[in-house]
């Protein structure tokens, strides 16, 4: 799976929207980008992920470059429970494989 | 939806004991279940994948022997820690994997475990 590379953390005030950086420079064709987040001491939650397209769900909308090698995820009205570590994660269509690194510590300031 | 829960939330065992960790997958069927650890202020290292009927497939390093992982069912896998010591206290996630179409798997994370050895 391609490598991502995010800022070790951000900050962000409450009702502003957060926006999450992620470079995978060389990233492959079939390969997916997913975003996870992980409030402290809890299992990752499941936010959204994409191909080429933007994406946008009930959590956040996730903007991809038009050359895939890099993408934005944003939380459009940050409260403090969206506080955690936030992953990007480039994945294989056919690998099931997801290979977390450090991620972004995303705190939302009152 | 896609609820995955684990059981226990949190063990206590002393050293030398065995601990089982159950992991289901409540609304959905999953082929493939995934165990994680994860150490104070690290990212979560993949120990093992999971398939239904099928032995584990273990990553480099993660001793199969000391970590049994049963998948007999399309909602259940259990992660056995065998002879627990001190090291072994970390805490210990799953995740299933839920069919989407066009190649598009999800996998949705439990709550996690965590285990501590005295």
């Amino acid at each position: 799976d391609a490598k991502t590379t995010q800022p070790t953390s951000m900050d962000c005030a409450e009702g502003r929207a957060a926006n999450l950086p992620c470079n995978h420079s060389t990233i492959s064709g079939n390969e997916y980008v997913y975003w996870y987040r992980q409030i402290h001491s809890q299992g990752p939650q499941y936010i959204i992920h994409g191909l080429k397209n933007n994406e946008t769900n009930e959590m956040a909308s996730l903007i991809i470059t038009e050359d895939r090698k890099s993408s934005t995820l944003i939380l459009p009205h940050a409260t403090l429970r969206d506080t955690a570590v936030y992953y990007c994660i480039v994945r294989y269509s056919g690998n099931e494989k997801l290979t977390f690194g450090t991620g972004t510590r995303l705190t939302i300031i009152p | 939806g896609a609820v995955v829960s684990q059981h226990p939330s949190w063990v206590i065992c002393k050293s030398g004991t065995s601990v089982k960790i159950e992991c289901r997958s409540l609304d959905f069927q999953a082929t493939t279940m995934f165990w994680y650890r994860q150490f104070p202020k690290q990212s979560l290292m993949l120990m093992a994948t999971s398939n239904e009927g099928s032995k584990a497939t273990y990553e480099q390093g993660v001793e199969k022997d000391k970590f049994l992982i049963n998948h007999a069912s399309l909602t259940l896998s259990t992660l056995t820690v065998t002879s627990a010591h001190p090291e072994d206290s970390s805490f210990y996630i799953c995740s299933a994997n839920k069919a989407g179409g066009a190649f598009t798997d999800t996998q949705y994370f439990g709550p996690g475990t965590r285990l501590t050895v005295l």
